[in-house]
């Protein structure tokens, strides 16, 4: 069971460059998420989406994009990367907040460094 | 702004003992309580679930529930070295997942 998957595992960006986080999940979940997390602290929410073509931001969605055109994939976006970005970011995915014994599933994070 | 608070820790137990991780949270309405163990460089996983007041067992895992206390704990009987770890506290409202910022444990051998 592939779960949540995320691509890049690492990557190193210049300051000013762009690109574009992945996450796919095939647990036919309707709520995704994007977290970031910096050394030593705690989760922060970017954006998430509680079905296709629905997103809303969370508490540090500045310099960051999403879009959510099927429910298997949710892409985060970087325009202009800084060095405030340098973090790891968690994709997660769970069925709704809604419901019981529906908690969230992670994927194994993807270590970005902009220097 | 719903609150997660988590003691920070650091939270040392010798091996073979209880370690007693706790979380309170702000939102009374809230249904959905999780505890999640991450190692250093890896990403949460999760360990207990809970939704009804009372414990909840599940080997050497117990979660505990007071809603009218707006408290949510984690029990960790006869701990390992490999149960050193950060332990996050998350509670469900509205459409978000809410996570106080973890608690580190170190078990000694």
């Amino acid at each position: 069971n592939a779960g949540v998957t995320q691509t890049p595992k690492f990557r190193i960006l210049k300051i000013g460059q762009s690109m574009t986080l992945q996450c796919t999940q095939d647990m036919n979940h309707n709520y995704m998420y994007w977290y970031r997390q910096d050394p030593g602290m705690g989760l922060k929410l970017i954006y998430y989406s509680v079905g296709a073509g629905i997103t809303d931001k969370g508490e540090v969605p500045n310099g960051y994009n999403v879009s959510r055109s099927t429910t298997e994939d949710f892409p985060l976006r970087l325009e202009l990367a800084a060095p405030s970005q340098t973090s790891v970011y968690f994709c997660a995915s769970s069925y709704g907040t809604g419901l019981t014994n529906s908690p969230l599933h992670f994927g194994n994070g993807t270590r970005l460094t902009v220097t | 702004q719903k609150e997660v608070e988590q003691n920070s820790g650091p939270l040392s137990v010798p091996e073979g003992a209880i370690a007693s991780l706790n979380c309170t949270y702000s939102d009374r309405g809230s249904q959905s309580f999780f505890w999640y163990r991450q190692y250093s460089g890896k990403s949460p996983e999760l360990i207990m679930s809970i939704y009804s007041n009372g414990d909840k067992e599940d080997g050497r895992f117990t979660a505990q529930l007071n809603k009218a206390s707006q408290y949510v704990s984690l029990l960790i009987r006869d701990s390992q070295p490999s149960d050193s770890a950060t332990y996050l506290c998350a509670v469900s409202g509205g459409n978000q997942f809410y996570f106080g910022t973890g608690t580190s444990l170190t078990v000694i051998p």
